[in-house]
């Protein structure tokens, strides 16, 4: 059971450069998030998703956007990469069921902008 | 946008010493949730709290929900070197459209001389 799986692990872009960042989990689980993660800053929600085909914006949602076609897959996408979007990138998943349920993390993806 | 506020910001500790920090909120949470992070890596669940004035052990690890549900701490008893990392507290209320949504504090890094 793999969990929650990121990728990829590590990435440099060039500031203008565009890419997609993939989340994907085995869990079953119908929440799914993405955090942003900066020194002082501790973790920041980008966007989430509540089931397939649903999506909605979190705290710093500028400059990307977010997919959620299958139900174990979300994807966030930068469409012009800015340095101030150098950072750890942590997607997790939740199951709706309960409520009170803790989210699952992957191991981040970090991103580096030039 | 909420942050919780969570204390100390680090500790330097030798180990064997117990250790001790709590978050703190302007806000009622229905839930309270203990991450550790090491280097590298995602958050890690330690502990969940589902009921004001629980305490929950895991291990070395004690945490509790504060009565008033504005609070909660985390103790580590007898701190051993794989205790190194960041430990983070969020917190969860469930107001209508909350939509699981997590609110962070922003770490306790824990350093443990051996």
């Amino acid at each position: 059971n793999a969990g929650v799986t990121q990728t990829p692990k590590f990435r440099v872009l060039k500031t203008g450069q565009s890419m997609t960042l993939l989340c994907a989990q085995d869990m079953n689980h119908e929440y799914m998030y993405w955090y942003r993660q900066d020194p002082g800053m501790g973790l920041r929600l980008i966007h989430y998703s509540v089931g397939e085909g649903t999506t909605a914006k979190g705290e710093v949602p500028d400059g990307y956007n977010v997919s959620r076609l299958k139900k174990q897959n979300f994807l966030l996408g930068l469409e012009s990469a800015a340095p101030s979007q150098t950072s750890v990138y942590f997607c997790a998943s939740k199951p709706r069921a309960g409520g009170h349920q803790p989210q699952h993390f992957g191991d981040g993806t970090r991103l580096s902008i030039l | 946008g909420q942050q919780l506020n969570q204390s100390p910001q680090s500790m330097f500790i030798q180990e064997g010493e117990d250790v001790s920090m709590n978050c703190t909120s302007s806000s009622i949470f229905n839930t309270w949730l203990w991450y550790k992070q090491d280097p590298g890596e995602g958050p890690v669940l330690l502990i969940a709290l589902y009921k004001a004035g629980e305490l929950t052990s895991n291990g070395r690890l004690t945490a509790q929900f504060g009565i008033t549900r504005k609070d909660s701490f985390l103790n580590i008893s007898a701190s051993i070197p794989s205790d190194v990392g960041i430990y983070f507290c969020a917190g969860q209320s469930l107001r209508a459209g909350n939509n699981r949504k997590l609110i962070w504090g922003l770490g306790t890094s824990l350093a443990v001389n051996p």
